[in-house]
């Protein structure tokens, strides 16, 4: 069963303004979580990511948001720019744990 | 960080072959995993290869499909056999970052279709 779900499989955003991906699980041991973004013909880079023990982190014009009761997180890019175009994959872990779950990715395209 | 080198980068490949696909990691590591992304669907962990000794296999996956090889602590190897249409995925190879960070590192994908 899915336990990281990314119910969005597209996203389009205009340059400069706001992206908005989200993410849902179910497990609640899951302590740590992470969000990916990977261009075609590569793997996955690391994006940021965020502790059970905060609701916020913020790194440059990335922000994730962690709603513990509600079982959700959301990763927020502000501004937007082209580059950001990708496929952004949301994964989490249990007891910080090396096993992560992954959710299917949100293509996300930022248009000029 | 770690530079991870995945060979071959995509092929296709005929129903009933199998088929390797190397790793190499630029620094020493021990664990490193493997992962398959099939068409439209997350990125599932296959198993974890240790140096020195036998690979622990996640659930649906099996050592006489995907016979794994560490030999060292910068190479590791996953064999995709007899191979099926069913097959045709994305196989990434990955190390973890560290307790630090908690993130995973991942080669550049090997990209298989099987005909």
């Amino acid at each position: 069963d899915q336990q990281v779900k990314q119910n969005s499989p597209s996203l389009s955003v205009q340059e400069g303004r706001i992206s908005i991906l989200n993410c849902d699980y179910t497990n609640s041991m899951f302590d740590y979580f992470l969000w990916y973004k990977k261009y075609p013909a590569e793997g996955p880079t690391f994006l940021i990511s965020i502790s059970s023990i905060k609701d916020k982190n913020e790194d440059g014009r990335f922000t994730v948001f962690l709603n513990k009761s509600a079982k959700h997180l959301s990763l927020h890019i502000v501004p937007s720019q082209p580059g950001d175009s990708a496929v952004y994959f949301c994964a989490a872990s249990a007891n910080s744990g090396y096993a992560l779950n992954f959710g299917k990715g949100t293509s996300l395209l930022v248009t000029p | 960080s770690a530079v991870i080198s995945q060979k071959p980068s995509r092929d296709i490949c005929q129903r009933g072959t199998s088929l390797t696909i190397q790793c190499q990691v630029d620094s020493q590591v021990t664990m490193m995993f493997w992962y398959r992304q099939q068409p439209g669907q997350s990125l599932t962990l296959i198993a974890t290869a240790n140096q020195g000794s036998e690979a622990t296999y996640e659930s649906g996956f099996v050592i006489d499909k995907f016979p794994i090889s560490r030999p060292n602590l910068t190479f590791s190897t996953l064999t995709v056999s007899n191979m099926s249409p069913e097959d045709s995925s994305i196989y990434l190879c990955s190390v973890w970052g560290g307790a630090n960070t908690g993130e995973l590192f991942f080669g550049e994908g090997s990209r298989l279709t099987v005909l």
